[in-house]
């Protein structure tokens, strides 16, 4: 079984520019979640979707970061215009739901974004 | 609210030695706690968690930890430290059944031949 794909790995853009990372979930996965690790911070979250909706996105920094996940499969987060400190790596993870003890969240190799 | 604190940013030890890293949390609710490892160049693969069930979890690769609620401490242990485990070691909580996890700030391994 294929895990959390990511892509691209590694990505430079200047200040300003427009980026789009993408996440392919397992198969079957209802939750994806997005996360972010700055340098020499901890990793945190960014945003959960259950399917195509959003179900929390409390831990999007701003209004230039768009995440969605048009039919419920993979996911895209567009950051418009990047700024210098949006520098860090992008973690996308992907879980079943299911009631009770929460199911392992699979994370992808992550997306490092440098701005320039 | 929910937090994580691992203490040590870096640890070190010989290789066949000890390791210990720690976490101590911080939940309002009964919280479900993670362990995850990021070797260089990859992803986060995850080590063990607790669910409520038995509180001393094993692991993949000889680890385990034990859940302790009076002490709200949930440290990483292998008795016996091998090169392969150099890496980042990350400590993590939830609160729900599909919440966020809420990370430690991630404690580095390095093991001396």
């Amino acid at each position: 079984e294929a895990g959390v794909t990511q892509f691209p790995s590694h990505s430079v853009i200047e200040k300003g520019q427009t980026v789009t990372l993408r996440c392919d979930p397992i198969s079957g996965h209802d939750n994806l979640y997005w996360y972010r690790r700055v340098m020499g911070k901890e990793i945190k979250f960014l945003l959960h979707f259950v399917k195509e909706s959003k179900q929390d996105e409390s831990g999007m920094p701003n209004n230039r970061f768009l995440a969605e996940r048009t039919g419920g499969t993979y996911s895209t987060l567009k950051v418009q215009p990047a700024e210098l400190e949006d520098s860090g790596v992008y973690f996308c993870a992907s879980s079943q739901p299911r009631a009770g003890p929460p199911d392992t969240q699979y994370f992808g190799p992550g997306t490092r974004l440098t701005v320039l | 609210a929910q937090s994580v604190t691992q203490l040590g940013s870096h640890v070190s030890v010989s290789e066949g030695a000890l390791v210990l890293l720690r976490c101590n949390y911080s939940s309002s609710v009964p919280p479900y706690l993670f362990w995850y490892v990021q070797y260089p160049n990859q992803g986060l693969q995850l080590l063990l968690k607790y669910t409520s069930a038995a509180t001393l979890v094993k692991g993949i690769n000889g680890f385990e930890a034990e859940f302790k609620k009076s002490e709200t401490s949930f440290h990483l242990t292998k008795p016996s430290a091998h090169m392969s485990d150099a890496a980042e070691y990350f400590c993590a909580v939830t609160g729900g059944s599909q919440g966020n996890l809420i990370f430690g700030k991630g404690t580095k391994l390095s093991v001396k031949p």
